[in-house]
């Protein structure tokens, strides 16, 4: 069964960088995946889409501060010079027959 | 510019219907493949129907027989018809256009609709 698996929370200091981490089910590691923001009380946007290869694509808009990267079953996001703005929900997504989601990670800026 | 606007949401009671809109500008709904996902109150994101370009359909099996995904190519919108509504379908529901390298992956959302199901 495809299954992307997401921490529930991350934090890091203002100005610093974090590495958000998903990782995808037995089976599907050549999956790519999407990573989504959402922002308090807004709709979700699309950040980027990363291949197994670590390529990506992101999505109009995205600042330089954030990039993707990939390493076997795992797909990165990192996000540096951290902005207030960047508290957020931080979603994962593959796709087969249909769409799959993370369950989100909620990084607070401290 | 790409926009995304939802509408139809409601209260709705359980065994009930609606539809919900989404009106498209920017982009060509036809042309594309296009998504619905729905986020119920304080939980994260569930993905819920998708239509293809040449018009193949696909649902998660929480709404499949229930809901039905479409389009209007004339006025660039897409519907969702909810029959047989449960408490369990209560959400915002989110429109969404998907990439064009990859059918499912949304690269633009709506602001979403919200749907109440309740007695």
């Amino acid at each position: 069964q495809l299954v992307v698996t997401q921490s529930p929370s991350a934090s890091a200091s203002l100005g610093a960088s974090v590495k958000l981490t998903c990782t995808l089910s037995s089976g599907h590691i050549y999956y790519a995946i999407a990573w989504h923001q959402q922002q308090p009380e807004k709709g979700p946007r699309f950040l980027m889409k990363i291949n197994s290869d670590g390529t990506h694509s992101k999505g109009d808009g995205i600042p330089d501060r954030f990039s993707g990267s990939s390493s076997g079953a795992e797909r990165y996001l990192t996000i540096s010079s951290l902005q207030s703005e960047d508290e957020a929900d931080y979603y994962c997504q593959t796709w087969d027959t249909g769409g799959v989601f993370g369950g989100g990670t909620k990084l607070t800026v401290l | 510019e790409v926009q995304l606007v939802e509408s139809g949401g409601g209260l709705i009671q359980p065994g009930g219907s609606l539809r919900l809109s989404c009106a498209a500008s920017g982009f060509t709904v036809s042309s594309n493949y296009m998504s619905w996902v729905r986020q119920a109150p304080g939980r994260g994101l569930e993905w819920v129907s998708a239509i293809y370009s040449g018009g193949t359909t696909s649902y998660a099996d929480s709404v499949k027989g229930r809901f039905t995904i479409s389009r209007d190519n004339s006025i660039n919108t897409l519907y969702l018809q909810m029959n047989s509504l449960r408490a369990e379908d209560t959400a915002v529901y989110y429109c969404a256009r998907n990439a064009a390298s990859a059918p499912l992956n949304p690269d633009y959302w709506g602001q979403g609709t919200l749907v109440t199901v309740s007695s």
